[in-house]
């Protein structure tokens, strides 16, 4: 069993539409990362949230963090064939710990 | 700088054989992660180091796994014997203990025939 569901699993999805991703747990978080993998490389972070209702932009993407830290979305704009990848969230369930749980991921096609 | 650097970038061995995958983390960083990715079961986290000093290696799967960390530039991973279900990809990350911000290497693809 996962600590952090996220879905849906895959979405394929045509230039300029918009779309959400979920990451979801019956835990609380102390902060929560979203991170972004593309074939043959390793994660690389795009955002963090630390509190409860936080929401970040950053250009088309949108990341929310539930009220209660125990989920966030993703939410992309206009999705553009360069955001195809897979979406990864990570939380820490001490504040201050180390220890990331990832979730298993979002692989999103973004079709010209 | 160069990035967390990871070697070899594949590997294709037997069971049984050893296998050694190294790292190499971003100067001045003072943390180091180890992880495994598989289809299966996403990202684990397998052990991770602060100051060189392993502080949970609870995800390590069993004894055939091992990690060390001789100094602060570099970092092996080693697998004796390994099996065909070790087969995965595996990471090496690093960051700054205060920063909880990782970065990746690029991994190290195992196949274990």
């Amino acid at each position: 069993t996962q600590l952090l569901e996220q879905s849906p699993q895959f979405l394929s999805i045509q230039e300029g539409e918009n779309l959400t991703v979920y990451c979801n747990s019956s835990s609380v978080f102390s902060s929560l990362q979203w991170y972004r993998q593309e074939p043959g490389e390793g994660p690389v972070l795009l955002v963090t949230v630390v509190t409860g209702g936080e929401v970040k932009k950053l250009k088309r993407l949108t990341f929310q963090f539930g009220d209660a830290r125990k989920d966030s979305s993703l939410h992309i704009t206009a999705a553009q064939p360069g955001d195809t990848g897979l979406y990864l969230c990570a939380g820490s369930l001490i504040q201050g710990a180390q220890k990331l749980v990832f979730g298993q991921g979002t692989r999103l096609t973004i079709n010209p | 700088d160069a990035g967390v650097i990871q070697s070899p970038r594949h590997e294709v061995t037997e069971m049984g054989q050893e296998v050694t995958l190294r790292c190499k983390p971003i100067s001045g960083h003072n943390s180091l992660f180890w992880y495994r990715q598989t289809m299966m079961r996403g990202l684990e986290l397998l052990i991770y180091f602060n100051n060189n000093v392993p502080i949970d290696d609870s995800g390590m799967p069993e004894d055939r796994f091992s990690a060390k960390m001789p100094n602060a530039s570099f970092s092996t991973l080693k697998i004796q014997p390994s099996e065909p279900r070790d087969s995965a990809v595996y990471f090496c990350a690093s960051s700054l203990s205060r920063a909880n911000v990782l970065t990746f290497g690029a991994g190290s693809r195992l196949t274990v025939l």
